[in-house]
C-alpha cells in the first residue's frame, strides 16, 4: 500500500536549516507530483511546496518563496525540502503528500508529518 | 495567495446534515475537501468539487455554485467530528490555496 514516511524535522534557531525527507513506498514515484503542506501549532493546513512528477516544474507558497527549496530523487522514491533562513513562522508540522495522478490538482495520501521546532 | 473561506464551526444532531461553504474567487479551480482528525495524517474526503474516493462514506457529498463550494455530510454520525478544510488551485500563482478550516461538532 502507498505510503509515505517523513523525517528530519527538530529545533532550530532561527536563521538555521533544515532539510525534510519523505521516503515513499507503493505507487510509481516517477509518475506522480509530490506536495509539502504544514500545520503550525493551532493554525489550519498550509500549502507550502510542489514537484512535478518530471521534477522541473516546482511552486511555492509565497512565503517560502527564495527560502526553500523542494526537490526529488527518482533512485530512492524520495522527496526533501531544504529549508534556509527559518523563521518563527515557519514551525509546524510538515506533511508531505502525494497527487492521485500526474496532472491532478487533489492530495490523495499523506503521511503523519515531521515536526519543526524553530526557537532562540 | 488569495485565501478561501470557511466559518470556523459547525454542529449537528447525530442523523442530521449539515454543510460547509468554502468561498473563493474565480482564480480558484479543482477544489478539494479534506478531514483532520487529531493525531492522524489529513485524509482527501472530495476532489474536483464533486468526486468522492471509493473508501469515503456516501454521506459526503461535494458541489459548487459560483465561487462557493460546499462540502454537505448527511445522516451525522459522531465519527465525523473532525476539521475539514478545503483547498484549490489558483490560476493566478501556479499554486494550492487551504481554506482555514472548519471544526465539525457532532453534538
Amino acid at each position: 500500500q502507498v505510503q509515505l514516511v517523513e523525517s528530519g524535522g527538530g529545533v532550530v534557531q532561527p536563521g538555521g536549516s533544515l532539510r525534510l525527507s519523505c521516503a515513499t513506498s507503493g505507487f510509481y514515484f516517477s509518475g506522480h507530483g509530490m506536495h509539502w503542506v504544514r500545520q503550525a501549532p493551532g493554525k489550519g493546513l498550509e500549502w507550502v511546496a510542489f514537484a512535478h512528477y518530471n521534477g522541473e516544474n516546482k511552486a511555492y507558497t509565497d512565503s517560502v518563496k527564495g527560502r526553500f527549496t523542494i526537490s526529488r530523487d527518482t533512485s530512492k522514491n524520495t522527496v526533501y525540502l531544504e529549508m534556509n533562513s527559518l523563521k518563527f513562522e515557519d514551525a509546524g508540522l510538515y506533511h508531505c503528500a502525494k497527487d492521485s495522478s500526474a496532472g491532478s490538482y487533489e492530495l490523495r495520501s499523506w503521511g503523519q508529518g515531521t515536526l519543526v521546532t524553530v526557537s532562540s | 495567495q488569495s485565501a478561501l473561506t470557511q466559518p470556523a464551526s459547525v454542529s449537528g444532531s447525530p442523523g442530521q446534515s449539515i454543510t460547509i461553504s468554502c468561498t473563493g474567487t474565480s482564480d480558484h479551480a479543482y477544489v478539494s475537501w479534506y478531514r483532520l482528525r487529531p493525531g492522524q495524517a489529513p485524509q482527501l474526503v472530495i476532489h474536483d468539487v464533486s468526486n468522492r474516493p471509493s473508501e469515503i462514506s456516501n454521506r459526503l457529498s461535494g458541489s459548487k455554485s459560483g465561487n462557493t463550494a460546499s462540502l454537505t455530510i448527511s445522516g451525522l454520525q459522531t465519527e465525523d467530528e473532525a476539521h475539514y478544510y478545503c483547498c484549490s488551485f489558483a490560476r493566478s500563482s501556479s499554486g494550492w490555496v487551504f481554506g482555514g478550516g472548519t471544526m465539525l461538532t457532532v453534538l
